[in-house]
């Protein structure tokens, strides 16, 4: 099945610092791919998609672009703010004969400061 | 507004018991999804379903059942059988376009005592 593999946290910046948060996947053909925010407490909200190669999502200032070559969908924002501190999961879509399932990574924990 | 909703926000188990969790969406989706969360770790699909009356056990379903008798409606139970219960439970629905997207409720913490 497919797998997503992401850069272990926590990653601590400075506000107004540029964020990478490294996502590479593994699956069959080109599924879709998702980042997930979730601050403390609450579920998850999606963030952005990107549906086929070659695609950009965007939302909110940050930014991932679908690269089938390296099987990579790294997450960007060019200037944090201390309210983007939360866990950022990267997630691809499986399916499974007519039934369609998200696998996840493992989350990576953001923590800006002042 | 449209949304998913699940109760309680706590919940508490008492060794043996049965408890239930609530997931209710508006958002006509066809398909919910049941998640479980580990403190540091990612999400572990425990059942879903794509369409009424319908449902396929996950990668953890063991200890844990659930019912789909209405569109808007996937509620869990965790049995007695489920021996560590301790964790965060998400109830995700998805309307079956917008290339497999999920939408996730609140959640709920269950504790046992």
């Amino acid at each position: 099945g497919n797998s997503v593999t992401q850069m272990e946290g926590p990653v601590t910046l400075s506000e107004e610092a540029f964020l990478t948060i490294n996502c590479t996947y593994t699956a069959t053909g080109y599924p879709s791919l998702f980042w997930y925010v979730q601050y403390p407490g609450e579920g998850l909200q999606l963030l952005l998609k990107a549906t086929k190669a070659d695609d950009k999502g965007s939302n909110k200032g940050f930014e991932a672009t679908y690269r089938k070559e390296t099987t990579s969908f790294h997450l960007e924002k060019g200037s944090v703010q201390v309210s983007d501190s939360a866990v950022y999961f990267c997630a691809t879509r499986t399916r499974t004969g007519t039934a369609s399932k998200l696998t996840f990574g493992t989350g990576t924990r953001l923590q800006v400061t002042l | 507004d449209g949304g998913i909703t699940q109760s309680p926000k706590y919940l508490f188990r008492k060794e043996g018991q049965n408890v239930t969790l609530s997931c209710e969406q508006n958002l006509n989706h066809d398909a919910m999804y049941w998640y479980r969360q580990d403190p540091g770790q990612g999400l572990r699909l425990i059942y879903y379903s794509q369409i009424v009356n319908d449902f396929q056990k996950g990668d953890i379903a063991e200890g844990y059942s659930v019912s789909r008798e209405k569109k808007e409606s996937f509620p869990l139970t965790v049995t007695s059988a489920q021996k560590n219960p301790t964790a965060f439970y998400l109830c995700a629905s998805s309307p079956g376009h917008e290339g497999g997207a999920q939408y996730f409720g609140p959640g709920t913490r269950l504790l046992v005592l």
